[in-house]
């Protein structure tokens, strides 16, 4: 059981190029979830989804985009690349057991826009 | 969602009790406490979930007064590797929650 894994752990974008981090889960959680941290700060919601097929915003939607085609996936897709996504992006997943919620993080993509 | 408060730091020993607690004035009735811990370089992982009263785990204490406006994460025993950020979370039950982080609690344990 891998939990939830993200990759790539490191990348250098130029400003303007586009790239996919990419998260998958084994826990067949429905609920899936994807953050930036900045440094010294909290985690910023971005998008989430709640099952396959089914995306909503976050906090800090701009200049992203999500798709969740199945249960164990949830890519997120930066098109235009801007120093401002420079961040360490976390993808979550979580069940629910009886009212209340746990969120399983993975280990995060440093991104660098240059 | 309640706006949580904690403190920015705290330092402490090896072998002492840590006490970080968090202020939520504004916790609904339905919201429920979780506190996570993350390490440099890794993702947030939880550590406690708690309503009301006291709850218990392998790992700390979890307190929260009848008022519930405030609640006190308790470390017992810290070691070095209990370095790390601490965030206090008001969730709503039943449903996903797109937590609200804040900058949590930098914890340091010296030697």
């Amino acid at each position: 059981n891998a939990g939830v894994t993200q990759t790539p752990k490191f990348r250098i974008l130029k400003i303007g190029q586009s790239m996919t981090l990419q998260c998958t889960q084994d826990m067949n959680h429905n609920y899936m979830y994807w953050y930036r941290q900045d440094p010294g700060m909290g985690l910023k919601l971005i998008y989430y989804s709640v099952g396959a097929g089914i995306t909503d915003k976050g906090e800090v939607p701009n200049g992203y985009n999500v798709s969740r085609s199945t249960t164990e996936d949830f890519p997120l897709r930066l098109e235009l690349a801007a120093p401002s996504q420079t961040s360490v992006y976390f993808c979550a997943s979580s069940y629910l057991a009886g009212v209340q919620e746990t969120q399983y993080f993975g280990p995060g993509t440093r991104l660098l826009v240059l | 969602l309640a706006k949580t408060t904690q403190p920015i730091s705290m330092d402490s020993y090896e072998g002492q009790e840590v006490n970080i607690t968090c202020s939520h004035n504004n916790i609904a009735t339905n919201d429920y406490i979780t506190w996570y811990q993350q390490f440099p370089s890794q993702g947030p992982r939880f550590i406690i979930q708690g309503y009301k009263t006291k709850v218990t785990n392998e790992v700390a204490s979890l307190f929260i007064p009848a008022d519930r406006k405030s609640s006190t994460l308790s470390l017992p025993r810290v070691s070095l590797s209990d370095t790390a950020v601490y965030y206090c979370l008001v969730q709503l039950s039943g449903g996903y929650n797109k937590l609200i982080f804040g900058a949590g609690t930098r914890l340091a344990v010296h030697p």
